[in-house]
């Protein structure tokens, strides 16, 4: 999992709520991503971050938020806005801006379960 | 449109003998291809990749993949599986124009028997 930190582990969101998952990393990466995993359906993108104050949305955005203040910082917020978050969320970052030959790197994830 | 494809959702090998997990590809321009582990609960670790050059890629752990471009396959091969081999195991194609967009297939699960 290298310098990527996900928290929590483990989080319970209620109806209606909004909810943050935190990912840090000490690697000087330029480019981060939020993905989530569902059983037998691999990882999709949510949104992604090239550069500080930037991101753009990926596949399945909806619902989600993002911010990207701090170059080793990019939390993602799961809104009352999206019906189903029960999942595992990855957060990643590669070297450069994002480019076609960089490899993503993962945090351990954090598994998100409604209540 | 770029879109990966693992045939296997399982894949069960008896430790020592070898292994081999499928990986096809669809892109329209060149193809660079990744292969990932995840363990139970836990994030996913790389394993290699090709870009360009040799077409046998090795790899951490002692895997290995090969690329066939007539095939459009990028195969994760090991000579000896050990049970500890036992994972999810991802593979993931890009091409030269889709920048960050990095495809994942749906994985395949390797079950290693001692």
């Amino acid at each position: 999992d290298g310098g990527i930190t996900q928290s929590p582990k483990y989080l319970f969101r209620k109806e209606g709520q909004n909810v943050t998952l935190s990912c840090e990393q000490n690697l000087n990466h330029d480019a981060m991503y939020w993905y989530r995993q569902d059983p037998g359906q691999g990882l999709r993108l949510i949104y992604y971050s090239q550069i500080v104050n930037d991101f753009q949305k990926g596949d399945i955005a909806e619902g989600y938020s993002v911010s990207r203040e701090k170059k080793e910082s990019f939390p993602l917020t799961v809104t009352s806005a999206q019906k189903n978050p029960t999942a595992f969320y990855l957060c990643a970052s590669s070297e450069g801006a994002g480019g076609p030959l960089e490899t993503q790197y993962f945090g351990p994830g954090t598994r998100l379960l409604v209540l | 449109a770029q879109s990966v494809a693992q045939p296997e959702d399982q894949v069960n090998v008896a430790e020592g003998n070898p292994l081999t997990v499928k990986c096809t590809y669809s892109v329209s321009g060149n193809p660079y291809l990744f292969w990932y582990v995840q363990y139970p609960n836990r994030g996913l670790q790389f394993l290699l990749k090709y870009i360009t050059g040799d077409n046998l890629v090795k790899g951490s752990y002692g895997f290995e993949a090969e690329f066939n471009k007539s095939q459009t396959s990028f195969h994760l091969k090991k000579p000896s599986a050990l049970v500890s081999d036992s994972a999810l195991y991802f593979c993931a194609v890009r091409d030269e124009n889709s920048g960050y967009a990095l495809n994942f297939g749906k994985g395949t699960s390797l079950l290693v028997t001692p």
